[in-house]
């Protein structure tokens, strides 16, 4: 079966600019999770989508958006990006809405300059 | 009271010691208690979980150990060999905050050969 995927996995992208990134979860999956990753506050909680609605999110501004679509496929989206953006964005996927056990897919490295 | 605190942020040990890392928590609703390891370059994988009710957990070389009247859980890492060079993560969910996860800082391991 294949893992979580996520597209692209790099991005440039300087300030003012919008981004939309993709995620494909484990087939089955029906539950989305977002996270932001960086060096100085770690891992941190965005979001959670499951049936195409928004379950759960974290203290972030409303820059940063997602949705779901039917096929349980999900992007997020941050519009007029700052340098603080920069950060790997990890999508994790899970069975069910309030089913801990999470897969991780690599990543997409988002660089703002 | 969502924190999850991890100790230490790096630790180098020789091949075949056994490398102990340590997490607290404050939120008493949290129920669900896993720990990833991430390579450079890759997202977080899932390596071990465990849940209240008992007080250690073991899966191959990795033991979780859990103490609920201290809020205190950590992974230890028998025979520890090079290829587990990684950055450890725990984390702590609650059955009321859907599949999110709050991480701990994170650990650097190096196994030296």
């Amino acid at each position: 079966k294949a893992g979580v995927t996520q597209t692209p996995r790099y991005l440039i992208k300087t300030r003012g600019q919008q981004v939309t990134l993709s995620c494909s979860p484990i087939s089955g999956h029906r539950s989305v999770s977002w996270y932001q990753q960086t060096p100085g506050q770690g891992l941190q909680f965005l979001f959670e989508y499951f049936s195409e609605t928004q379950r759960n999110k974290g203290n972030f501004p409303g820059r940063f958006s997602g949705r779901q679509f039917s096929n349980s496929r999900s992007e997020m989206n941050v519009s007029t990006l700052e340098l603080g953006d920069s950060a790997l964005y990890l999508c994790a996927s899970s069975l069910n809405f309030n089913q801990e056990t999470q897969y991780f897919g690599p990543g997409t490295r988002l660089l703002v300059l | 009271q969502q924190q999850v605190k991890q100790s230490p942020q790096s630790l180098i040990v020789q091949k075949g010691g056994i490398p102990i890392i340590n997490c607290a928590y404050e939120n008493t609703a949290f129920d669900y208690f896993p720990w990833y390891q991430q390579f450079p370059g890759k997202g977080p994988a899932l390596l071990i979980a465990i849940r209240p009710d008992v007080s250690e957990k073991k899966e191959g070389r990795f033991t979780i150990s859990f103490n609920k009247s201290a809020k205190q859980f950590s992974l230890h890492i028998m025979d520890s060999q090079p290829g587990d060079s990684a950055t450890y993560f725990c984390a702590a969910s609650g059955e009321t905050s859907g599949s999110r996860l709050t991480f701990g800082e994170g650990t650097q391991l190096t196994v030296n050969p």
